[in-house]
């Protein structure tokens, strides 16, 4: 059965410290790795696909990472605007085009 | 970019009651439609899977009877909570999966529907 962990559960970062969030991962063969973003009372905001380990993504003060067990969310100086909850989820082969999501990291950045 | 329409976005319901919830896609066909439910500070859980003009696949442990999914076209999809009790109170999210001619188009997520049943 596909599994996914993230960690922290929360994080509370001042305003340009830098971190990264850690989704580690069980999947039977890797269909993708998705990273998105929820802001309380909404749904998740699609952030990046991952597929193959090695791969990177960015955007704006996001960088995503992928290895064979894991993926690290990292953010670079960020900005109270960040604060949300972080959500990792997979698509393994065996789920069809379900993805299993972990429990999400809670980022609060204050100025 | 995509864009999931998801109605209402909130609901105050009585015990007893049926509630719908609808998930548009409101500028591409959803080949593939997904229904979660999310506790405060809990993860997102599938609840079920539908596909236009089939049956629902849902997840061990979901009520089928009491969760109706109807996906009668590419671009719209329900979800009707029968005869709602307080543990049903939660928040409802859909998702929209496009995929043809061998191409993914990924997931577009409703912003989801926060039903209270007193």
């Amino acid at each position: 059965e596909d599994q996914v962990t993230q960690s922290p559960e929360a994080l509370r970062l001042q305003e340009g410290e830098s971190s990264s969030l850690n989704c580690s991962y069980t999947v039977s063969g890797l269909r993708g790795l998705f990273w998105y973003r929820q802001d309380p009372g909404k749904g998740p905001e699609f952030l990046f696909t991952l597929y193959s380990a090695g791969e990177e993504k960015e955007k704006e003060r996001l960088k995503a990472t992928l290895t064979k067990k894991e993926s690290f969310l990292h953010i670079t100086a960020p900005k109270p605007e960040d604060s949300a909850t972080y959500l990792c989820a997979v698509r393994g082969s065996n789920s069809g085009y379900a993805l299993n999501f972990g429990k999400g990291t809670s980022l609060l950045v204050t100025p | 970019g995509a864009v999931v329409s998801q109605h209402p976005s909130w609901v105050i319901c009585k015990s007893g009651t049926s509630v719908k919830i609808e998930c548009r896609s409101l500028d591409f066909q959803a080949t593939t439609m997904f229904w979660y439910r999310q506790f405060p500070k809990q993860s997102l859980m599938l609840m079920a899977t539908s596909n236009e003009g089939s049956k629902a696949t849902y997840e061990q442990g979901v009520e089928k009877d009491k969760f109706l999914i109807n996906h009668a076209s590419l671009t719209l999809s329900t979800l009707t909570v029968t005869s709602a009790h307080p543990e049903d109170s939660s928040f409802y999210i859909c998702s929209a999966h496009s995929s043809g001619q061998g191409l993914d188009y990924g997931y577009t997520f409703g912003s989801g529907t926060r039903l209270t049943v007193v």
